[in-house]
């Protein structure tokens, strides 16, 4: 899920399809990660957060994976739909106590139908 | 209604010039953030205020000012605009009173500098 210069990974599925999005985070010292969505022309939106004392969670259609030996943290969108097409986003509270976030560079989901 | 609302929605404007972007809040939220988001880069942290009598640099604070006018109202300032400031600006909240570190973000901005 890193991106590399200016163009942003991108992950194409087929509507039905499970989808599996990867972020690697930065700070081993990190205790909280949350995954937003953004659809175009709008602002990120929350989808799942995890804390560090756990290694999986689970939402509506959604699952976020988080393994701490190697810093990295993936989301799970099972029966992909076209609605789902989007930049998805991971952060992490890389401040522990703070609210401040740092965002990773997205990867884009393109659904078909 | 929008919880978050940011104005103007789309700005273009000329080198030098100082400009100001919006942010009002009716979430009742004490923490509010600005974000500048640049195409594979993802969202930078500029600014962010844990309450009104308190204001934080973020990564990228150079060229940008902020005020706290109101726990409802952050406003982004470009002192004297440039080209590498045209981007898309997002303001978003949190509550500290929360066990998460949720934030909740307005619609954007897009800013263009000429």
């Amino acid at each position: 899920g890193e991106s590399v210069g200016l163009h942003l990974p991108t992950l194409s599925v087929q509507e039905g399809d499970n989808s599996i999005i990867n972020c690697a985070y930065s700070n081993s010292a990190s205790d909280y990660f949350i995954w937003y969505k953004q659809e175009s022309g709008k602002g990120p939106q929350f989808i799942i957060d995890i804390r560090s004392n756990m290694d999986k969670r689970q939402g509506q259609r959604v699952t976020v994976l988080l393994n701490k030996t190697v810093k990295h943290l993936s989301l799970q969108i099972a029966a992909t739909q076209p609605g789902d097409s989007a930049v998805y986003f991971c952060a992490e509270n890389a401040n522990s106590g703070y609210s401040t976030l740092t965002f990773g560079k997205g990867t884009m989901l393109l659904v078909s139908p | 209604d929008a919880d978050v609302t940011q104005t103007p929605r789309n700005r273009i404007t000329k080198t030098g010039k100082r400009i100001m972007l919006e942010c009002s809040q009716t979430k009742g939220h004490d923490r509010m953030y600005w974000y500048r988001q640049d195409p594979g880069l993802g969202l930078r942290l500029i600014y962010y205020s844990f309450d009104v009598k308190d204001i934080n640099k973020g990564e990228i604070s150079d060229g940008y000012s902020v005020s706290r006018q109101a726990q409802a109202k952050f406003s982004l300032s470009l002192e004297s605009a440039i080209p590498n400031q045209t981007a898309l600006y997002f303001c978003a909240t949190s509550d500290s009173g929360r066990t998460n570190y949720e934030q909740y973000f307005g619609p954007g901005t897009r800013l263009t500098v000429t």
